[in-house]
């Protein structure tokens, strides 16, 4: 089954304790992105990547890092969590950017972080 | 700064009516369009893109494009209770990141 899948579903940790959150698909895609969602701000881009070793930052990069070493994976890492970002966070993934279908987004259930 | 607009409602209309959904954007440069469905607490499922000035069908859902106007549309024929949802409009252009809007909460009364 074609997927995006992303771990932990839920996880609640504590301020400066560095964590990851893992995000993995399985249809070939190059493109991958990380979102936050948060009430009344919407989806909002941290980090996206066009392909292996190419990442670049979104719209709320700060706090946040990512690394694709590998085309399947997009791993998101919090190197010292914020109880600011407490947010619902989301893995995408898409064929290629490009015009019409192949940009089409296709996202992981999300994972819901707690930072107290 | 890409913004995209929308209502954030609620949107509330009748079983078996037509729901109309709104959508700005502010570059005039995007391409590419996207209506996406979520429900609470879940991921966004894509409804359908265009691309192209007009309409498109798929089902009961049609999406209608006005690049010149810079708005997009979703309406939804003879509405469900299922279809209560938060629906959120992104748009990209080409090679650029997808903005989404804050999305517009449809409320499906039977």
């Amino acid at each position: 089954e074609a997927q995006v899948t992303q771990n932990p579903r839920y996880l609640i940790t504590v301020t400066g304790k560095k964590l990851t959150v893992t995000c993995s698909q399985n249809m070939n895609h190059e493109y991958m992105s990380w979102y936050r969602q948060d009430p009344g701000l919407g989806l909002r881009q941290i980090y996206y990547s066009m392909n292996v070793e190419v990442t670049d930052k979104g719209d709320v990069p700060e706090g946040y890092k990512v690394s694709r070493k590998e085309k399947r994976n997009f791993p998101l890492i919090l190197e010292s969590p914020s109880p600011n970002q407490t947010s619902l966070y989301f893995c995408a993934s898409s064929i290629t950017p490009g015009q019409g279908a192949k940009e089409t987004q296709y996202f992981g259930p999300g994972t819901r972080l707690l930072v107290l | 700064q890409k913004e995209v607009e929308q209502n954030s409602g609620p949107l509330s209309v009748p079983e078996g009516a037509i729901a109309s959904l709104n959508c700005t954007y502010s570059d005039r440069g995007s391409q590419s369009f996207f209506w996406y469905r979520q429900y609470s607490g879940k991921s966004p499922e894509l409804i359908m893109f265009i691309y192209s000035n007009g309409d498109k069908e798929d089902g009961r859902f049609t999406a209608q494009l006005n690049k010149a106007s810079q708005y997009v549309s979703l309406l939804i024929r003879d509405s469900q209770p299922s279809d209560s949802a938060t629906y959120l409009c992104a748009v990209t252009g080409g090679y650029s990141t997808l903005t989404f809007g804050k999305g517009t909460m449809l409320l499906v009364s039977p």
